[in-house]
């Protein structure tokens, strides 16, 4: 199974501030279409998970422009340009290219 | 507006059985992806098995041969029938659409005497 390793695990942020979350995949993610299947999600306090970006950077609709996404091989990385208070909750990235789909553990973002 | 709504969970004791439900609307039902996803309580998320047609159906090590999805394409609906349920398989279990697109609102299955 491909492992997702996400870092930190927690993450303190001053309001205003910015804030970047990585995920490591214990192999590539390319599909044999070339696309890369890998996707983040929001998970807000007490609600179900929200997808924000997906083939790496591609923002769903509603998600604002302060978030996005990037990749370095096998290194994916979510940023937040500047941290807003409903941006607090939890933050996994998945993989969808090889089955079975694989989640990170998750990164808790906080307001300091 | 997509909407995804679960039902069937509950209370059920090791080695029972347990059928969730999954009724969807908003989207083309029939043809597309469609994932279960669970979360223990105070964890992280874990795929389930994904199913598009009878033919490909797609289950983690850890429910295969125990877990069956299904779906009705009549009636906008999938389904998760859970056998042979054990103390680790509870956890909210969530539907979603075809890459995580949207989620339902979860349904709790607690496995326990």
């Amino acid at each position: 199974d491909v492992v997702m390793t996400q870092s930190p695990l927690s993450l303190p942020v001053t309001l205003g501030q910015p804030a970047s979350i990585s995920c490591r995949s214990s192999q590539s993610l390319v599909y044999s279409d070339g696309n890369t299947y890998l996707s983040w999600f929001q998970q807000r306090p007490g609600q179900s998970p929200r997808r924000l970006l997906y083939k790496i950077s591609n923002r769903d609709s509603g998600v604002p422009d302060r978030f996005s996404g990037s990749a370095s091989g096998t290194d994916f990385t979510l940023k937040i340009s500047r941290v807003e208070a409903e941006d607090v909750g939890f933050y996994y990235c998945m993989q969808h290219t090889h089955w079975p789909h694989t989640f990170g553990q998750g990164t808790e973002l906080e307001i300091k | 507006e997509v909407q995804l709504v679960e039902s069937g969970g509950g209370l059920v004791q090791p080695g029972g059985s347990l059928r969730l439900s999954c009724a969807a609307s908003g989207f083309t039902f029939s043809g597309s992806w469609m994932h279960w996803v669970r979360q223990t309580p105070g964890k992280g998320l874990e795929w389930v098995a994904t199913m598009k047609e009878e033919s490909e159906r797609y289950y983690v090590d850890s429910v295969r041969g125990r877990f069956t999805i299904s779906r009705d394409n009549a009636k906008n609906s999938l389904y998760l029938q859970m056998d042979s349920l054990r103390a680790e398989d509870t956890a909210v279990y969530y539907c979603a659409t075809e890459a995580g697109l949207s989620w339902g609102q979860g349904a709790l299955v607690t496995v326990s005497s």
